[in-house]
């Protein structure tokens, strides 16, 4: 079974400053996305990013960008220039390339603090 | 277009009482998604749709839940003689037909079981 694993409960940063949350996974498959969700304090969940696993090419979405490393099944997201508006909960999530639902495995989530 | 709607938004209801939400999503996505978050957890899948049929429901959906997508459009989520435990976030997500493997999440329904 897929796994998706979010080791930092809560990180902080500095606004206009860089932050990078950490996101491992296990799957046999070969072909997945990955994903980086933001879900803001009583707001609804927001696509950050996405990664098809087929690319070698990070994602990148304005000051959003990724690090994944497919042989060691890791996929960080790099916050560039945080902003108050980036505080959130992040959720690193998986899905199976091709299968019948492309239902989303999620992480437990990193709490992200933007300090002014 | 609106997004995914989810209504209500918050439910107080009592151990055993039945209590049922519903969802609408973005108008032509023809999937649709079900998942359950608890405090301090990502959400977890609990069924799917595509169109009007329930393709996978997850083992976390017991037989006191059931799922219903008539005519493929809006869709209902029955909670049957409520318990603790099913205190939680209810989450809706939609997608489009074809390749894109984004979902859209609803704001969600929170159910809290006294």
């Amino acid at each position: 079974a897929q796994t998706v694993t979010q080791s930092q409960p809560e990180m902080s940063v500095q606004e206009a400053e860089t932050v990078t949350l950490s996101c491992t996974y296990d799957t046999s498959e070969s072909d997945y996305y990955l994903f980086w969700y933001k879900q803001p304090p009583s707001r609804q969940m927001i696509l950050v990013i996405r990664q098809e696993a087929y690319k070698q090419q990070n994602a990148t979405e304005n000051r959003f960008s990724v690090n994944f490393q497919k042989a060691a099944k890791s996929f960080s997201l790099k916050i560039s220039d945080s902003q108050l508006g980036d505080a959130a909960m992040y959720f690193c999530a998986y899905s199976r390339r091709g299968g019948a639902t492309n239902k989303l495995i999620f992480g437990t989530g990193t709490l992200l603090a933007v300090q002014p | 277009d609106t997004g995914v709607s989810q209504d209500p938004r918050h439910k107080i209801t009592k151990r055993g009482q039945n209590v049922t939400f519903r969802c609408d999503p973005i108008s032509e996505h023809n999937r649709l998604y079900w998942y359950r978050q608890t405090l301090g957890q990502g959400p977890e899948f609990l069924t799917y749709f595509q169109n009007e049929a329930q393709l996978e429901k997850s083992r976390l959906l017991s037989d006191r839940f059931s799922a219903e997508r008539p005519k493929g459009s809006f869709s209902t989520l029955e909670i049957q003689r409520t318990e603790q435990g099913d205190s939680a976030m209810y989450l809706c997500a939609s997608s489009p037909p074809g390749g894109s493997y984004e979902q859209y999440f609803g704001p969600g329904t929170r159910l809290t079981v006294t």
